[in-house]
């Protein structure tokens, strides 16, 4: 079957330090997969996605490589922000039929 | 950002009264989603529409029914709402023949604070 695998949260960091959430799935077939933002009191934002094996995902300074091998999608960034406190879904599409499969979701704090 | 509104924003309700939620869309995707999102849960789909008149069930579909009379609107009923449905409740969108590349990227409205006394 389908599944997300997230690292637990929270996390603190502390302003412009190094950050890595974990996140591995297990998939039939070759999925899709993405890292949603979720900022307090809204909706979640797709913040990068990788559609194939071996693609890095960026954006906002945020990257995240298409591990097939290791069945990992692992979201770092080299130095993060106040701004960056939010919570952070893992989550694949099979790209079979039309579901999505999220993580439980690591909140992050960052504080100054 | 993608053209989805959610409606009401929030609403505080009792037990045992029948509670409607309404997602819109402006985008012409065809398939529309209901999560719900509870702490330590994440998101947990309860049904999902692949066209007008076309659902099917999610995870947690029990004690939830939905309805899609036209492309842009998805309703979310709680014919008898009971405090375990005390949550948050978001809306989705997809339709992977606009993503470019087929897969199935979700957006998302921007949720529904229901509270059941």
């Amino acid at each position: 079957g389908n599944s997300v695998t997230q690292m637990e949260g929270p996390v603190t960091l502390s302003e412009e330090a190094f950050l890595t959430i974990n996140c591995t799935y297990t998939a039939t077939g070759y999925p899709s997969l993405f890292w949603y933002v979720q900022y307090p009191g809204e909706g979640l934002q797709l913040l990068l996605k990788a559609t194939k094996a071996d693609d890095k995902g960026s954006n906002k300074g945020f990257e995240a490589t298409y591990r097939k091998e290791t069945t990992s999608f692992h979201l770092e960034k080299g130095s993060v922000q106040v701004s960056d406190s939010a919570v952070y879904f893992c989550a694949l599409s099979p790209n079979t039929g039309n579901q999505f499969y999220f993580g439980t979701g690591t909140s992050l704090t960052v504080i100054p | 950002d993608a053209g989805i509104t959610q409606s009401p924003r929030h609403k505080v309700t009792e037990t045992g009264t029948p509670v409607t939620l309404r997602c819109h869309q402006t985008e012409n995707h065809r398939y529309m989603y209901w999560y719900r999102q509870d702490p330590g849960h994440g998101l947990r789909l309860i049904h999902y529409s692949y066209g007008v008149k076309d659902t099917d069930k999610g995870e947690v579909s029990d004690g939830y029914s939905v309805s899609r009379s036209k492309t842009e609107d998805f309703l979310l009923t709680l014919e008898s709402a009971t405090s375990s449905q005390t949550s948050v409740y978001f809306c989705a969108i997809s339709d992977p023949s606009t993503s470019g590349g087929g897969y199935n990227e979700q957006f998302f409205g921007p949720g529904t604070r229901l509270t059941v006394l």
